[in-house]
């Protein structure tokens, strides 16, 4: 069935490192895939996109890549800030619902 | 602005008891969702409708229920509270229109402790 899988967490960094957080996904077809962030005790907030293979979604410093060789949507930022702190959920479009990885934690320090 | 609400923000309930999470949109969305985030499994789909009349089940759906009578409300109920469904709930709305890309807008979630 269709499903979701993201890197395990918590990633700690320190300020102005490189981040990455690893999405695969299992699915028929091509899915539009979505990246989503939690900050503490917040809801899911929209962080960046993407609707068909190749296509690059980027907000905020954020990049993902729809990779469909690799069935791929790997989240990277090139310098983190302590601002960046939050969960991150990998997400798929399934028939207008979505299906969620298990999120990541990041922790970003000083 | 448009915004999606969830009421009340937290809630403690007993065993055994009727609870309802309130969730109201003002986006005019179609689609809307309920979800529970426990830690390491993520976000789970609950119940989900279409549009108004309409209410499906998702993969945790055992022992709450949904009603859609009008666009902007799903209240998610649970029919006799336990334990296990101590959690954070979230719910969710989006459209289906091809602008909107399956965008669904989350609100501030509900933390219900059953004891």
């Amino acid at each position: 069935g269709n499903s979701v899988t993201q890197m395990e967490g918590p990633v700690t960094l320190s300020e102005e490192a490189f981040l990455t957080i690893n999405c695969t996904y299992t699915a028929t077809g091509y899915p539009s895939l979505f990246w989503y962030v939690q900050y503490p005790g917040e809801g899911l907030q929209l962080l960046l996109k993407a609707t068909k293979a190749d296509d690059k979604g980027s907000n905020k410093g954020f990049e993902a890549t729809y990779r469909k060789e690799t069935t791929s949507f790997h989240l990277e930022k090139g310098s983190v800030q302590v601002s960046d702190s939050a969960v991150y959920f990998c997400a798929m479009d399934s028939s207008y619902k979505l299906i969620f990885g298990s999120g990541t934690r990041l922790l970003v320090r000083p | 602005d448009a915004e999606i609400t969830q009421s009340p923000r937290h809630k403690i309930t007993e065993t055994g008891r009727q609870v309802t999470l309130a969730c109201h949109q003002t986006w005019n969305h179609n689609n809307m969702f309920w979800y529970r985030q426990d830690l390491g499994h993520g976000l789970r789909l609950i119940h989900y409708s279409y549009g108004v009349q309409d209410t499906n089940k998702g993969e945790v759906s055992d022992g709450y229920s949904v009603s859609r009578s009008n666009t902007e409300d799903l209240p998610l109920t649970l029919e006799s509270a336990a334990s296990s469904q101590t959690s954070v709930y979230f719910c969710a709305s989006s459209d289906h229109s091809r602008d909107t890309e399956n965008i669904q807008y989350f609100g501030a979630g509900t933390r219900l402790s059953v004891l």
